[in-house]
């Protein structure tokens, strides 16, 4: 059964760089699917950030494009998410999470990490 | 983007009974292949969301059979044929046709 686990800093400083890895188990991310981050928090719900695909395209919310960069790091089964410029509007919940496409669906979903934006 | 509006937004539901719940959409789901690709989920609490149905009446592996999901085009339905203690949590319609993909703003069911 696949597995995500999230992980990373649970506090970061204004202006500076959100990173969170996901670590995938028991299945290979260069594999046939999607990967995805979607946040959520209390005054904005889910958001849905990026998806990609291991050696292919990559899709951007326009709400963050222009502050995400996503890597993958084969070797160990991982991939990450960096988020510029962070405010405290940026702190939520981050999941990350399987996207199967078609039929279009997020599934498994990582149980989540608490980022919080303060100095 | 689309917009998801689920009503109502708080389900106060008594054990065995059913309940329903509205997803609407500002745009059509509906793909040309005949397919409209809205996807449910439940958050239980403490946990993240797990998905239910998917291209609006499919469920999910182990989703078991009470939930049904029906719909086409911008109005769709969550039903449950009669409400478990394990039912409680927070539902969410999203769009899966277009990124970017969007979540309606949650139905909390919670047992009376």
């Amino acid at each position: 059964q696949v597995h995500l686990q999230e992980s990373g800093p649970g506090l970061v400083k204004p202006s500076e760089t959100l990173s969170l890895t996901c670590t995938v188990s028991n299945y290979s991310i260069t594999n046939t699917y999607y990967w995805a981050w979607i946040r959520q928090s209390p005054e904005k719900g889910l958001e849905w950030i990026v998806s990609f695909y291991h050696g292919g395209n990559t899709y951007y919310s326009p709400s963050f494009k222009s502050r995400v960069t996503i890597s993958v790091d084969t070797s160990k089964n991982q991939f990450s998410l960096n988020l510029s410029s962070v405010t405290a509007a940026d702190t939520a919940i981050y999941y990350c999470v399987r996207w199967r496409q078609p039929p279009n669906y997020f599934d498994p979903w990582g149980q989540g990490t608490l980022v919080t934006v303060s100095s | 983007d689309i917009v998801m509006t689920q009503s109502p937004l708080s389900l106060p539901v008594t054990p065995g009974e059913p309940a329903s719940i509205s997803c609407r959409s500002s745009q059509s789901l509906l793909h040309s292949n005949g397919y409209s690709y809205l996807d449910w989920y439940l958050q239980k609490p403490g946990q993240s969301p797990q998905l239910l149905i998917y291209l609006g009446s499919t469920r999910a592996s182990g989703v078991p059979d009470r939930f049904s999901g029906s719909g086409s085009g911008t109005e769709f339905t969550l039903k449950i044929s009669s409400v478990e203690a394990e039912d409680v949590g927070v539902y969410y319609c999203m769009e899966a046709l277009r990124t970017p993909y969007t979540f309606g703003q949650g139905t909390k069911l919670e047992i009376k």
